[in-house]
């Protein structure tokens, strides 16, 4: 029983494409997130979604665009996407803003 | 400064060895602590959360200290399986909902 799922797992594409990922979780948390772990292995926080409502919308270029259909769900859409996007994003979620998060595997996004 | 810092390490450590990570903060409004653990190539996953009064978790001990806004984390009689990424994490008190993590401190426990 996966807490938080992510696919892909792994995303190989080209410069300039648009591409999607997406996160579910089964934890009937009320919050989802959205990291980026860059090669320096530095995790920062990019989105937070609040029952749907978004609550954080870091220093994020535009081409980046989350959705929640609902609170169980929170996709990123990348477009126009750069070299410098490539890294490992990781969704999440908790039960609260002061609760432990429980991460997904993260998608590991490589731009060429 | 940095929301949270760390010594980013690695440190290498022979098994059995006692081994202290430090991290400070700088948000004096946070209200949650926490310390992850991060493998190779894997998500975080919560060591321990971090209580005023300090807390303990087999051999894991964590400690806080608001005044100085410091956090710690001891280990001791280190294993093999030990060997990880330990993150310090804090959370966004003013802003939302999120966790500023630190850059993390590298172990590695040998035989």
């Amino acid at each position: 029983d996966t807490a938080v799922s992510q696919t892909p797992k792994y995303l190989v594409t080209q410069m300039g494409n648009d591409k999607s990922i997406k996160c579910e979780q089964n934890l009937g948390h009320d919050t989802m997130y959205w990291y980026k772990q860059d090669s320096k292995k530095f995790l920062k926080i990019m989105f937070s979604y609040n029952n749907k409502e978004l609550i954080i919308n870091e220093t994020v270029p535009n081409r980046f665009s989350p959705k929640s259909p609902d609170k169980a769900h929170l996709n990123l859409h990348i477009n126009s996407l750069e070299l410098g996007d490539s890294a490992v994003y990781f969704c999440a979620s908790s039960n609260g803003r002061r609760d432990e998060q429980f991460f997904g595997p993260g998608t590991r996004l490589t731009v060429l | 400064r940095k929301e949270v810092e760390q010594d980013p390490g690695p440190f290498n450590v022979p098994e059995g060895a006692t081994v202290a990570f430090n991290c400070t903060y700088s948000n004096s409004a946070s209200q949650s602590f926490f310390w992850y653990r991060q493998d190779c190539r894997k998500e975080p996953k919560l060591l321990m959360s971090v209580y005023s009064s300090g807390n303990e978790d087999g051999r894991f001990t964590a400690q806080l200290n608001r005044a100085s806004q410091y956090i710690s984390l001891l280990i001791r009689d280190s294993k093999l399986s030990d060997s990880a990424t330990y993150l310090c994490v804090v959370n966004r008190e003013n802003s939302g909902y999120a966790l500023n993590f630190g850059k993390g401190t590298s172990l590695l426990v040998t035989p």
